[in-house]
């Protein structure tokens, strides 16, 4: 089946940038997806890539996917408290029955430090 | 434009109790989805409904478990009997009628606990 992987934790210093990584397996995806979740909140789409391009920028944020190593990353510059959050990276797949089932990671738990 | 409304946010139930999840779509949403989320982990796919119609249900448990979408109202997800390895964050997101690449709108959950 469908997997992906994110590490757990990530601290960097506020003005710094912050990569998040995520590999998925599915070479069939069709859209990658990053989510943030701040405490006690639901899911807020910060970006998606379409599986045939190689990067995305959006303000603050790159996007970049490498197709042939499945792997995909966020990056966020100048880092602020306020993007002290869980990450979640997500991949979309056409299948029978199911043509919008988004697959997620375990998220990424981004600590800024002062 | 009030997004996807989840009630109630937070539940607590007794074990061998029924849990009530309620979830409305962003308005010109058809299209429903429910997500878990254990302690520290990702959300799994649940179930994907249209008004009237269980497209998808491969994430959901074989027992206990049902959702509905029906025409009119919001759609429910129910849980009977409940168990205290039940207790999590249930998401609701919805999309349009069209296929929607740009992901999905997410409510803010409903945190259940099962004492």
């Amino acid at each position: 089946g469908e997997d992906v992987e994110q590490s757990l934790f990530l601290s960097v210093r506020e003005g710094d940038s912050s990569v998040i990584n995520c590999t998925y397996t599915d070479s069939s995806s069709t859209y990658l997806y990053w989510y943030k979740q701040e405490p006690g909140a639901g899911l807020q789409l910060l970006t998606y890539i379409f599986s045939n391009m190689d990067m995305k920028q959006d303000q603050r944020l790159t996007v970049l996917l490498n197709k042939k190593d499945k792997h995909l990353s966020l990056r966020i510059a100048d880092t602020q408290t306020g993007d002290s959050a869980i990450y979640f990276c997500a991949e979309s797949h056409l299948s029978s029955g199911s043509a919008r089932q988004l697959t997620f990671g375990s998220g990424t738990q981004l600590t800024v430090l002062p | 434009n009030a997004g996807v409304m989840q009630n109630p946010r937070h539940l607590v139930r007794r074990r061998g109790q029924e849990a009530r999840l309620r979830c409305s779509p962003m308005k010109g949403h058809s299209h429903v989805y429910w997500y878990r989320q254990l302690p520290e982990e990702g959300l799994k796919f649940m179930v994907y409904l249209q008004k009237e119609n269980i497209i998808d249900e491969s994430g959901m448990p074989k027992e206990r478990f049902s959702a509905e979408f029906p025409k009119e109202g919001p759609s429910i997800l129910r849980i009977q009997q409940v168990v205290r390895g039940d207790s999590a964050a249930y998401f609701c997101a919805s999309s349009p009628p069209l296929v929607s690449n740009y992901g999905y709108t997410f409510g803010s959950g409903t945190r259940l606990t099962v004492v």
